[in-house]
């Protein structure tokens, strides 16, 4: 069975400062692929970035950057120079074929990001 | 380009009623994915449809359902509603046809239903 662990049920940053928000994960499948997602209090869950477990580099989307490292079961989104519309809820998901590729999403992170 | 369409964006039902929620997806999308979250069980799988057949299930009771029609929007039924069953159901598509690693899901702002 694949899991998704995100640690940090909420966190605050100041404005302008970056921040990273923990992922770890557990499958035995070699090939997946793992995803962001932000959720502001809309609901809308807004596709931030993608890494693939063959991928050689750590994959970036503008202000986002995942920092990805297999041998540890990790990929830490990272983003950079928060603003005010980050305040969101962050989740990690993984798609392996072990699950039949179904879209597996970690607790959350709750961000807020102070002015 | 439109997004993802959810409608409605609420619902209140009572207790063994059924409900019927809608999906479209972006244009050129085959593929819709329905998820529930609560508080409780967070993100959970419902099923995917692609090019009108269903694709993969989650493990959800029977009373879930859902159909894909030939133009890809996605219908998403339950019956005999459960007080359990208040959440805020998402629906997202991807343009991807093959069932792998990277396919991409862009998700609507769902339907949040209350069960009284």
């Amino acid at each position: 069975a694949q899991k998704i662990t995100q640690t940090q049920p909420g966190m605050f940053v100041q404005e302008k400062e970056a921040v990273t928000l923990d992922c770890t994960y557990d499958t035995s499948d070699p090939s997946y692929g793992l995803f962001w997602y932000k959720q502001p209090s809309s609901g809308e869950m807004i596709f931030l970035i993608y890494q693939g477990s063959y991928d050689q580099q750590n994959a970036t989307e503008g202000r986002y950057s995942l920092n990805f490292q297999k041998a540890r079961k990790s990929a830490n989104l990272v983003i950079s120079a928060s603003q005010l519309g980050d305040s969101a809820m962050y989740f990690c998901a993984m798609r392996a074929v072990f699950n039949d590729y179904k879209l597996s999403f970690g607790a959350g992170t709750t961000v807020t990001v102070r002015a | 380009k439109a997004g993802v369409t959810q409608t409605p964006r609420y619902l209140i039902k009572t207790r063994g009623q059924q409900v019927t929620l809608s999906c479209s997806p972006i244009s050129g999308h085959r593929s819709v994915s329905w998820y529930q979250q609560t508080p409780g069980q967070g993100l959970q799988f419902l099923f995917e449809y692609f090019s009108e057949t269903q694709r993969n299930k989650g493990n959800f009771p029977g009373r879930f359902s859902g159909r894909q029609f030939s133009n890809s929007r996605s219908e998403m039924n339950v019956s005999t509603l459960e007080l359990g069953d208040s959440a805020l159901y998402l629906c997202a598509s991807s343009s991807s046809g093959t069932v792998g690693a990277k396919n991409i899901q862009y998700f609507g702002a769902g339907t949040r239903l209350s069960v009284l």
